[in-house]
Protein backbone atom coordinates (compact mmCIF):
# COMPACT_ATOMS: atom_id res chain seq x y z
CA UNK A 1 0.00 0.00 0.00
CA UNK A 2 1.56 3.79 -0.90
CA UNK A 3 1.20 5.66 2.18
CA UNK A 4 1.72 9.36 1.38
CA UNK A 5 3.45 11.74 3.93
CA UNK A 6 2.55 15.61 4.22
CA UNK A 7 4.44 18.20 5.61
CA UNK A 8 4.30 20.58 7.55
CA UNK A 9 1.13 19.45 9.70
CA UNK A 10 0.82 23.07 10.09
CA UNK A 11 1.98 26.31 7.98
CA UNK A 12 1.78 29.42 10.00
CA UNK A 13 1.73 32.34 7.13
CA UNK A 14 0.67 36.14 6.77
CA UNK A 15 -1.57 36.83 3.63
CA UNK A 16 0.76 38.19 0.82
CA UNK A 17 3.19 35.12 1.84
CA UNK A 18 4.37 32.53 -0.55
CA UNK A 19 3.35 28.64 0.95
CA UNK A 20 4.71 25.56 0.17
CA UNK A 21 3.25 22.28 1.05
CA UNK A 22 4.87 18.91 0.60
CA UNK A 23 3.25 15.96 -0.34
CA UNK A 24 5.95 12.25 -0.45
CA UNK A 25 4.71 8.81 -1.61
CA UNK A 26 6.12 5.77 0.00
CA UNK A 27 6.60 4.51 -3.94
CA UNK A 28 6.48 6.05 -6.98
CA UNK A 29 3.32 7.24 -8.39
CA UNK A 30 3.71 8.87 -11.23
CA UNK A 31 2.40 12.21 -11.64
CA UNK A 32 -0.92 10.47 -10.55
CA UNK A 33 -1.18 13.05 -7.93
CA UNK A 34 -4.60 15.90 -7.00
CA UNK A 35 -4.15 17.98 -4.57
CA UNK A 36 -7.45 19.23 -2.74
CA UNK A 37 -8.28 22.41 -0.34
CA UNK A 38 -11.12 21.91 2.47
CA UNK A 39 -12.67 24.67 4.43
CA UNK A 40 -14.31 23.89 7.70
CA UNK A 41 -17.93 22.30 7.29
CA UNK A 42 -17.39 21.83 3.46
CA UNK A 43 -16.40 18.98 1.30
CA UNK A 44 -12.61 19.12 -0.26
CA UNK A 45 -12.44 20.94 -3.80
CA UNK A 46 -10.25 19.65 -5.89
CA UNK A 47 -7.40 22.10 -7.35
CA UNK A 48 -4.56 19.72 -8.87
CA UNK A 49 -4.32 16.96 -11.04
CA UNK A 50 -1.61 14.60 -12.42
CA UNK A 51 0.59 16.54 -10.10
CA UNK A 52 0.74 19.71 -12.02
CA UNK A 53 -2.41 20.54 -13.58
CA UNK A 54 -5.15 23.07 -12.26
CA UNK A 55 -8.35 22.23 -12.41
CA UNK A 56 -11.14 23.91 -13.69
CA UNK A 57 -11.31 27.45 -12.58
CA UNK A 58 -8.93 27.46 -9.74
CA UNK A 59 -6.94 30.52 -9.22
CA UNK A 60 -3.16 30.63 -11.11
CA UNK A 61 -1.57 31.51 -7.92
CA UNK A 62 -2.04 27.91 -7.06
CA UNK A 63 0.54 25.23 -8.55
CA UNK A 64 1.67 21.63 -8.26
CA UNK A 65 5.20 20.22 -9.02
CA UNK A 66 6.83 17.08 -8.75
CA UNK A 67 6.98 13.34 -9.92
CA UNK A 68 7.42 9.95 -8.52
CA UNK A 69 7.48 10.19 -5.35
CA UNK A 70 7.85 14.05 -4.08
CA UNK A 71 5.21 16.66 -4.50
CA UNK A 72 4.66 20.41 -3.82
CA UNK A 73 1.76 22.40 -4.20
CA UNK A 74 2.84 26.13 -4.19
CA UNK A 75 0.31 29.24 -3.33
CA UNK A 76 2.28 31.93 -4.47
CA UNK A 77 0.78 35.05 -2.59
CA UNK A 78 -1.69 33.72 0.15
CA UNK A 79 -5.59 35.54 -0.43
CA UNK A 80 -7.75 35.15 2.90
CA UNK A 81 -9.56 32.43 1.65
CA UNK A 82 -7.00 30.08 1.23
CA UNK A 83 -6.19 29.63 4.75
CA UNK A 84 -8.01 25.61 4.60
CA UNK A 85 -6.49 22.32 5.28
CA UNK A 86 -4.76 20.98 1.73
CA UNK A 87 -4.66 17.15 1.08
CA UNK A 88 -3.21 15.04 -1.12
CA UNK A 89 -4.08 11.96 -2.78
CA UNK A 90 -2.57 9.21 -5.17
CA UNK A 91 -4.32 6.81 -7.68
CA UNK A 92 -2.62 3.98 -7.43
CA UNK A 93 -5.05 2.75 -4.45
CA UNK A 94 -6.59 6.57 -3.48
CA UNK A 95 -5.52 6.95 -0.12
CA UNK A 96 -4.73 10.39 0.87
CA UNK A 97 -1.90 12.34 2.70
CA UNK A 98 -2.90 13.24 5.98
CA UNK A 99 -3.23 17.22 5.17
CA UNK A 100 -1.57 20.49 6.08
CA UNK A 101 -3.08 23.13 7.98
CA UNK A 102 -2.25 26.72 6.50
CA UNK A 103 -3.29 28.95 9.40
CA UNK A 104 -3.20 32.63 9.89
CA UNK A 105 0.19 33.61 11.74
CA UNK B 1 -25.85 21.27 -13.59
CA UNK B 2 -23.90 18.61 -11.24
CA UNK B 3 -25.09 17.62 -7.72
CA UNK B 4 -25.13 14.63 -5.54
CA UNK B 5 -27.45 15.05 -2.56
CA UNK B 6 -26.78 12.72 0.18
CA UNK B 7 -29.30 11.30 2.65
CA UNK B 8 -29.50 13.10 6.06
CA UNK B 9 -27.74 12.20 9.46
CA UNK B 10 -27.68 9.17 11.08
CA UNK B 11 -27.51 8.13 14.85
CA UNK B 12 -26.85 4.44 15.48
CA UNK B 13 -25.90 1.92 18.12
CA UNK B 14 -22.58 0.17 18.22
CA UNK B 15 -23.62 -3.05 15.65
CA UNK B 16 -25.83 -1.73 13.78
CA UNK B 17 -25.94 -0.96 10.02
CA UNK B 18 -26.16 2.49 8.33
CA UNK B 19 -27.31 2.77 4.62
CA UNK B 20 -26.33 6.50 2.94
CA UNK B 21 -27.97 7.19 -0.11
CA UNK B 22 -26.33 9.66 -2.79
CA UNK B 23 -28.44 10.68 -5.56
CA UNK B 24 -27.36 12.04 -8.87
CA UNK B 25 -28.23 14.51 -11.00
CA UNK B 26 -27.13 16.92 -14.24
CA UNK B 27 -25.11 13.55 -15.73
CA UNK B 28 -25.46 10.17 -16.43
CA UNK B 29 -24.96 8.02 -12.89
CA UNK B 30 -23.07 5.68 -15.35
CA UNK B 31 -20.44 7.25 -16.86
CA UNK B 32 -18.71 8.08 -14.08
CA UNK B 33 -17.11 5.86 -11.12
CA UNK B 34 -18.53 7.08 -7.83
CA UNK B 35 -16.26 7.10 -4.50
CA UNK B 36 -16.60 7.31 -0.99
CA UNK B 37 -14.66 9.15 1.55
CA UNK B 38 -15.01 9.50 4.91
CA UNK B 39 -13.79 11.93 7.93
CA UNK B 40 -14.05 11.39 11.50
CA UNK B 41 -14.14 14.42 13.37
CA UNK B 42 -11.05 17.05 13.51
CA UNK B 43 -9.80 14.30 10.96
CA UNK B 44 -8.09 13.84 7.93
CA UNK B 45 -10.02 12.19 4.75
CA UNK B 46 -10.12 8.26 4.58
CA UNK B 47 -10.54 6.52 1.14
CA UNK B 48 -13.49 3.60 1.59
CA UNK B 49 -14.05 2.65 -2.06
CA UNK B 50 -15.37 2.85 -5.31
CA UNK B 51 -18.50 1.58 -7.21
CA UNK B 52 -18.36 1.42 -11.03
CA UNK B 53 -22.22 2.18 -11.53
CA UNK B 54 -22.26 1.01 -15.21
CA UNK B 55 -22.26 -2.62 -14.42
CA UNK B 56 -21.99 -2.23 -10.28
CA UNK B 57 -18.37 -3.75 -9.78
CA UNK B 58 -16.76 -2.44 -6.58
CA UNK B 59 -13.29 -2.29 -4.72
CA UNK B 60 -13.19 -2.18 -1.09
CA UNK B 61 -10.17 -0.42 0.85
CA UNK B 62 -8.94 -3.55 2.91
CA UNK B 63 -9.89 -2.29 5.95
CA UNK B 64 -13.32 -2.17 5.40
CA UNK B 65 -14.15 -5.65 3.62
CA UNK B 66 -16.49 -7.81 4.99
CA UNK B 67 -18.24 -4.46 6.84
CA UNK B 68 -18.87 -2.44 3.28
CA UNK B 69 -21.28 -2.76 0.32
CA UNK B 70 -21.61 -0.21 -2.20
CA UNK B 71 -24.55 -0.63 -4.65
CA UNK B 72 -26.56 1.44 -7.03
CA UNK B 73 -29.32 2.16 -8.84
CA UNK B 74 -29.47 3.75 -12.33
CA UNK B 75 -33.28 3.88 -12.98
CA UNK B 76 -33.16 6.38 -9.87
CA UNK B 77 -29.49 7.36 -10.55
CA UNK B 78 -28.76 6.89 -7.21
CA UNK B 79 -25.59 4.93 -5.11
CA UNK B 80 -25.62 3.71 -1.68
CA UNK B 81 -22.74 2.63 0.67
CA UNK B 82 -23.93 0.32 3.80
CA UNK B 83 -21.20 0.24 6.39
CA UNK B 84 -22.57 -2.56 9.33
CA UNK B 85 -20.59 -3.58 12.72
CA UNK B 86 -20.63 0.21 13.46
CA UNK B 87 -18.25 0.73 16.27
CA UNK B 88 -17.59 4.49 18.00
CA UNK B 89 -14.57 5.02 15.81
CA UNK B 90 -17.22 4.76 12.84
CA UNK B 91 -18.42 8.07 13.88
CA UNK B 92 -17.80 10.24 10.71
CA UNK B 93 -18.53 12.92 7.97
CA UNK B 94 -19.67 10.12 4.93
CA UNK B 95 -19.16 11.75 1.36
CA UNK B 96 -19.42 10.69 -2.13
CA UNK B 97 -17.85 11.88 -4.43
CA UNK B 98 -17.61 11.79 -8.66
CA UNK B 99 -14.77 10.66 -10.06
CA UNK B 100 -13.51 12.30 -13.32
CA UNK B 101 -11.10 9.60 -14.92
CA UNK B 102 -9.55 11.67 -17.14
CA UNK B 103 -8.56 14.48 -14.42
CA UNK B 104 -7.63 11.48 -12.07
CA UNK B 105 -9.15 13.83 -9.23
CA UNK B 106 -13.28 13.74 -7.60
CA UNK B 107 -14.66 17.17 -9.32
CA UNK B 108 -18.20 16.86 -7.44
CA UNK B 109 -18.81 15.69 -4.04
CA UNK B 110 -21.63 15.51 -1.95
CA UNK B 111 -22.67 17.21 0.82
CA UNK B 112 -21.79 15.25 3.32
CA UNK B 113 -23.61 12.82 6.02
CA UNK B 114 -22.94 12.87 9.72
CA UNK B 115 -23.11 9.13 11.08
CA UNK B 116 -23.00 8.95 14.93
CA UNK B 117 -22.66 5.89 15.98
CA UNK B 118 -23.58 5.73 20.34
CA UNK B 119 -24.88 3.69 22.83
Amino acid sequence: EIVLTQSPATLSLSPGERATLSCRASQSVGSYLAWYQQKPGQAPRLLIYDASNRATGIPARFSGSGSGTDFTLTISSLEPEDFAVYYCQQRSNWTFGQGTKVEIK
Amino acid sequence: QVQLVQSGAEVKKPGASVNISCKASGYTLSSYYMHWVRQAPGQGLEWMGIINPSGGSTSYEEKFQGRVTMTRDTSTSTVYMELSSLRSEDTAVYYCARLELVLGGYDYWGQGTLVTVSS
